[in-house]
C-alpha cells in the first residue's frame, strides 16, 4: 500500500511560474523525501526533510513539513520547461512508501 | 562515478515464462531495494537487502517473485511463471546507509511486458 498521497494529481503551468505540490501521509514518520521522475527514467532524489524540521531549501526548491497535519509541500520557484516530470513524496514508515505522484507540465 | 544500472532495459515475456532482472548498485552501497511501478503510479516496495541479507520481502506480491543478492552487491529479481499483471517497470535503488530511510539512488528500471 502507498503511504504518501500527492495532490494535485496533475499540474500545468507556464514557464516562470511557481509550482506547489502537496503530500499527505497517515502515520508518524522520521523523515519525508521528495523525488522527481522524468518520463521513462528512474527517480532522482531531490530533498529529505526530517520530522524535527519545518522547512528546507535547495536551490529553487522549498519543502515544508507539518507533522501535526501529516502533510508536506514542495514549491518549485521560477519553473522551467526542464522541470516537467512526475514528483513523488516518500515516507519512511518502516520502509519507503511512495505516493502516486504529481505530474507537472511546464509550458515554455 | 557509475550510477545504478539495470538490465535488460526492456523485456518481453510470454505468459508462463520465467524472467530474471539484474541490478548493479553503486559500489559500496549497503542497502538495495526493488520496486514495482505500474503505469501512472508511484513505485511500490517489493523487497530490501542490507548487504546479502534480505531483511524485508513483505512487498513481494506472490511466491512467484524471488530476489537474491548473494555477495552483497549485484541483485537479481526473478519472476517465475509470469502473468500479465506482472507487466510493469521494475526499479532498483541502492543507498549508502544501512537504515532504509535515506537517500536512494535509482536505476533506469526494466520495463517488463508479459504477453
Amino acid at each position: 500500500s502507498q503511504q504518501g498521497e500527492e495532490d494535485p494529481q496533475a499540474l500545468s503551468i507556464q514557464e516562470g511560474e511557481n509550482a506547489t505540490m502537496n503530500c499527505s501521509y497517515k502515520t508518524s514518520i522520521n523523515n519525508l523525501q521528495w523525488y522527481r521522475q522524468n518520463s521513462g527514467r528512474g527517480l532522482v532524489h531531490l530533498i529529505l526533510i526530517r520530522s524535527n524540521e519545518r522547512e528546507k531549501h535547495s536551490g529553487r526548491l522549498r519543502v515544508t513539513l507539518d507533522t501535526s497535519k501529516k502533510s508536506s509541500s514542495l514549491l518549485i520557484t521560477a519553473s522551467r520547461a526542464a522541470d516537467t516530470a512526475s514528483y513523488f513524496c516518500a515516507t519512511d514508515e518502516g520502509d519507503m512508501r511512495f505516493g502516486a505522484g504529481t505530474r507537472l507540465t511546464v509550458k515554455p | 562515478g557509475a550510477g545504478v544500472s539495470q538490465s535488460p532495459r526492456y523485456k518481453v515475456a510470454k505468459r508462463g515464462q520465467d524472467v530474471a532482472l539484474r541490478c548493479d548498485p553503486i559500489s559500496g552501497h549497503v542497502s538495495l531495494f526493488w520496486y514495482q511501478q505500474a503505469l501512472g503510479q508511484g513505485p511500490e516496495f517489493l523487497t530490501y537487502f542490507q548487504n546479502e541479507a534480505q531483511l524485508d520481502k513483505s512487498g513481494l506480491p506472490s511466491d512467484r517473485f524471488f530476489a537474491e543478492r548473494p555477495e552483497g552487491s549485484v541483485s537479481t529479481l526473478k519472476i517465475q511463471r509470469t502473468q500479465q499483471e506482472d507487466s510493469a517497470v521494475y526499479l532498483c535503488a541502492s543507498s549508502l546507509a544501512e537504515a532504509r530511510a535515506h537517500e536512494q539512488y535509482f536505476g533506469p528500471g526494466t520495463r517488463l511486458t508479459v504477453t
